[in-house]
């Protein structure tokens, strides 16, 4: 069965360090996407990324980096100077390829970022 | 702008209604979904479309029902049936069904009293 696991409920840092959010899945399947979501204190989802199971690349955009690790089905996502507005919810999901079906988004339980000033 | 919105942002009605959450997009996409999130929880699905007049049963399907008439609208009835009704509802919608990015809407919190 796939499954999203997020270990970390909560993590709490002062701005300007470094964090990283851990994100373990499991599937069955050798194509598979992988996603990060980050929910503000608004409630709208907004997505990060989308890696497919191809590529085991690292992948940085601006302060983000993504660390994808096929041998431990692990798909961890660092921010580096954290800043306040780094404060939300991240969702990691994995969604498998499977045609002629709805593309059905499995999420993690969440892990809460607060950045303190 | 293109985009999703959910209205309304926050919605209150007593146990034994029917409610409506109502979700349009502009986005031209083909695939809509509904998602529930429950304090402290990650989002489960609850319906899904991948076409106009199409739609199918996610993971917590029971209480609800969806219609999919037009490719923007995907409103979704929260029934009396639903024991737990008090939730955040999520929509969401994609270019394609598959595995392709969903983009949500804001959301749209429901209290049943």
């Amino acid at each position: 069965a796939q499954k999203v696991t997020q270990a970390q409920t909560e993590i709490s840092v002062v701005e300007k360090e470094d964090v990283t959010l851990d994100c373990v899945y499991e599937t069955r399947d050798t194509t598979y996407y992988l996603f990060w979501y980050k929910q503000p204190p608004s409630g709208e989802l907004v997505f990060l990324i989308r890696r497919n199971s191809f590529d085991e690349q690292n992948e940085i955009s601006g302060r983000y980096s993504w660390n994808f690790q096929k041998s431990t089905s692990s798909f961890n996502f660092t921010i580096t100077a954290s800043q306040v507005v780094d404060s939300a919810v991240y969702f990691c999901a994995l969604s498998e390829r499977v045609y002629n079906q709805g593309g059905k988004l499995i999420f993690g339980q969440g892990t809460e970022l607060s950045v303190k000033p | 702008d293109g985009g999703i919105t959910q209205s309304p942002k926050y919605l209150f009605r007593k146990e034994g209604q029917n409610v409506t959450l109502s979700c349009e997009q502009n986005l031209n996409h083909d695939a809509m979904y509904w998602y529930r999130q429950d304090p402290g929880q990650g989002l489960r699905l609850i319906y899904y479309s991948q076409i106009v007049n199409d739609f199918q049963k996610g993971d917590i399907a029971e209480g609800y029902s969806v219609s999919r008439e037009k490719k923007e609208s995907f409103p979704l009835t929260v029934t009396s049936a639903q024991k737990n009704p008090t939730a955040f509802y999520l929509c969401a919608s994609s270019i394609a069904s598959g595995s392709y990015e969903q983009y949500f809407g804001p959301g749209t919190r429901l209290t049943v009293t």
